[in-house]
């Protein structure tokens, strides 16, 4: 069974550009989550998408956004980009009708750079 | 305001020792606790969870003693291996949330 996945794996950006992450879920997985990981904060969470919807969203500014698509992989756009949005940016996904407890399933995430 | 507080934030065992790592929660409402490994270069993987009406799970090396009147809970690691040096993250959830609050992590060596 494949895993998440998510591209690109490193990206590099000046500060004001604009940029899109994306994410594929576990086959059969219609949940995504999209977490920032900032050099010593640990996991902040970002956004929620279930079925395509927006389901819940993190203390983050509206320049960041995103979308699920009807095969269930999605994007994080961020827009305006800021020095301290340099951060590892990972993606998860669960089963659908999931609680909870429900695994997430991490990718290996995308390391942005903001210069 | 930083919900759930994990310490050390970097951990040095030598192989064999045991590894502790402290965390602290401030939400009662929180009642899935669930810890994370995270391999350099890889996203983060459930390792063990334990919900509050067990003061103890073990799976394998690794337990979680939870302490609900003190708001604590910890991850030890018997007989730590060099393939245990990882990022350590605890987290909690509530029953209104789909979403875990994360600790800061732990940075774990495991020297050989």
């Amino acid at each position: 069974e494949a895993g998440v996945t998510q591209s690109p794996t490193h990206l590099i950006k000046t500060r004001g550009q604009q940029v899109t992450l994306r994410c594929s879920p576990i086959s059969g997985h219609t949940s995504v989550y999209w977490y920032q990981q900032a050099l010593g904060l640990g996991l902040q969470f970002l956004l929620w998408y279930d079925e395509g919807e927006e389901r819940n969203r993190g203390n983050f500014p509206p320049r960041f956004s995103g979308r699920q698509f009807p095969n269930y992989s999605s994007e994080l756009n961020v827009n305006a980009l800021e020095l301290e949005d340099s951060a590892l940016y990972l993606c998860a996904s669960s089963r659908p009708g999931a609680g909870r407890e429900e695994t997430q399933y991490f990718g290996p995430g995308t390391r942005l750079l903001v210069l | 305001q930083q919900q759930v507080k994990q310490s050390p934030q970097s951990l040095i065992v030598q192989k064999g020792g045991i590894s502790i790592i402290n965390c602290a929660y401030e939400n009662t409402a929180f009642d899935y606790f669930p810890w994370y490994q995270q391999f350099p270069g890889k996203g983060p993987a459930l390792l063990i969870a334990i919900r509050p009406d067990v003061s103890e799970k073990k799976e394998g090396r690794f337990t979680i003693s939870f302490n609900k009147s003190a708001k604590q809970f910890s991850l030890h690691i018997m007989d730590s291996q060099p393939g245990d040096s990882a990022t350590y993250f605890c987290a909690a959830s509530s029953g209104g949330s789909y979403i875990p609050t994360f600790g800061r992590g732990t940075s774990l060596i495991v020297h050989p």
